[in-house]
């Protein structure tokens, strides 16, 4: 059974740093685009980040460009996203997600930016 | 970054009744929607993908149509179990941008 396993998410001070991890098994990670999505408390889905099979395309959404960046090993079947000057708006529940070619998401982790 | 709105944004309706839920693109996505079912503390739940490709186990009451900018999901006699948070998706690029989600409301 596909299974997409988030961790990294805590609590982090505004302008901090944090990096999730989402470990994939029971496919071909190396095969497929993967993707992080959020959602703050009580809101909708965010799409936030997309990264290409090699890892050389990466995608952006406008509220987290130049703060966060995706990555992928997939000698590891992991995918990461490494968060800086975190603000209290980037408080949510982060899933990672595979949407092009079948699709599959993790329980989510959740990130709280507060003092 | 193509944008999508849908509506409406709340709905109330009881149990068998017909309900439809739109998605409308800023450009053109050809099929590429997908509508997820939501509930709360859950991951959401793919139910159509290529606007009207039904995804494996989900029931036949529900049901998507549309291309280009214009789409729907519909279901036909809602059940109680289907009241739920809706979002459509688009996936024409790696911009993969959701619509504000539909909270289907028992009447």
């Amino acid at each position: 059974e596909v299974q997409l396993l988030e961790s990294g998410g805590g609590l982090v001070q505004p302008g901090g740093s944090l990096r999730l991890s989402c470990a994939a098994s029971a496919f071909t990670f190396s095969s497929y685009a993967m993707s992080w999505v959020r959602q703050a408390p009580g809101k909708g889905l965010e799409w936030v980040s997309t990264v290409s099979v090699s890892g050389g395309g990466t995608y952006y959404a406008d509220s987290v460009k130049g703060r966060f960046t995706i990555s992928r090993d997939n000698s590891k079947n992991t995918l990461y996203l490494h968060m800086s000057s975190l603000r209290a708006e980037d408080t949510a529940v982060y899933y990672c997600a595979t949407i092009w070619g079948f699709n599959s998401w993790g329980q989510g982790t959740l990130v709280t930016v507060s003092s | 970054d193509i944008q999508m709105t849908q509506s409406p944004s709340t709905l109330s309706a009881s149990v068998g009744d017909r309900v439809t839920i739109t998605c409308r693109a800023s450009q053109s996505i050809s099929t590429w929607l997908a509508w997820y079912q939501q509930k709360p503390g859950k991951a959401p739940k793919l139910l159509i993908y290529k606007a009207s490709s039904l995804e494996s186990g989900v029931p036949s009451r529900f049901s998507g149509s549309g291309s280009g900018t214009e789409f729907t999901l519909t279901i036909s006699s809602l059940q109680p179990d289907d009241f739920a948070t809706y979002y459509c998706q688009q996936y024409n690029s790696y911009y993969a941008t959701f619509g504000q989600g539909t909270k289907v409301e028992i009447k």
